[in-house]
């Protein structure tokens, strides 16, 4: 068990809709990460955060926005879904601001199916 | 090389052999190499972050090197499980950022009994 959380679980909505992933980081880290893993491809990076603001963006979609609280949890929301969007959705933590450099513990992720 | 690249894509031992895989990066604007472990059903999980040129670490019956001026990683495993069995990835800062990891696609390993 990392010690990062994600709800919920597994998520089966339809096209068209928008969908709220929630993360809550191991204690103490303050950055969070999200990631997609689809089917034909690897671990994508999509956006980063670090005590609240935004501090690297990779490959997110602008139907996609995240956002993350004071309380350091963080929300990916998904909008106007298309079948192609039904993945793994991940999220991670770290204890420093770095990507590149720090250990980034995975949380169980969010299984999305959009039909 | 602009990308991480592994190597194998799978690879099938039997139990107790050892074994070892590649990670290719770009050796210009290294930062740091980082390797996970992701078995199926579960989430990945950190194995090494490596950061120096000939450092090399260890982690029971798994180590890792890195040579940053030829811009590859070995990790090794001794006396395979079938514990082991898993996905092993690499990930790597992309050119320009220093902020976040592209990850490779991953070698496969599994350990057969």
């Amino acid at each position: 068990d990392s010690g990062v959380t994600q709800t919920p679980k597994h998520l089966i909505t339809a096209t068209g809709q928008r969908v709220t992933l929630r993360c809550s980081p191991r204690s103490g880290d303050l950055s969070v990460y999200w990631y997609q893993q689809s089917l034909d491809q690897g671990l994508q990076f999509l956006i980063q955060y670090y005590n609240g603001e935004e501090r690297a963006k990779g490959n997110i979609l602008e139907r996609f926005s995240a956002q993350q609280f004071p309380d350091l949890h963080s929300e990916l929301n998904l909008s106007s879904l298309e079948l192609g969007d039904s993945a793994l959705y991940f999220c991670a933590s770290s204890g420093g601001t770095s990507g590149a450099t720090d250990t980034q513990y995975f949380g169980p992720g969010t299984r999305l199916t959009v039909l | 090389i602009l990308n991480v690249e592994q190597s194998p894509q799978s690879l099938h031992v039997q139990e107790g052999d050892s074994t070892n895989f590649t990670c290719s990066f770009p050796s210009s604007n290294f930062y740091a190499l980082h390797w996970y472990r992701w078995e199926t059903a579960k989430s990945p999980e950190a194995l090494f972050v490596m950061t120096l040129n000939g450092d090399e670490k260890k982690k029971g019956r798994i180590s890792a090197t890195l040579n940053t001026k030829e811009g590859y990683s070995y990790l090794y495993i001794k006396g395979s499980q079938p514990e082991d069995s898993a996905t092993y990835l690499c990930a790597f800062p992309p050119r320009g950022s220093a902020r976040q990891l592209t990850f490779g696609s991953g070698t496969q390993l599994t350990v057969l009994p």
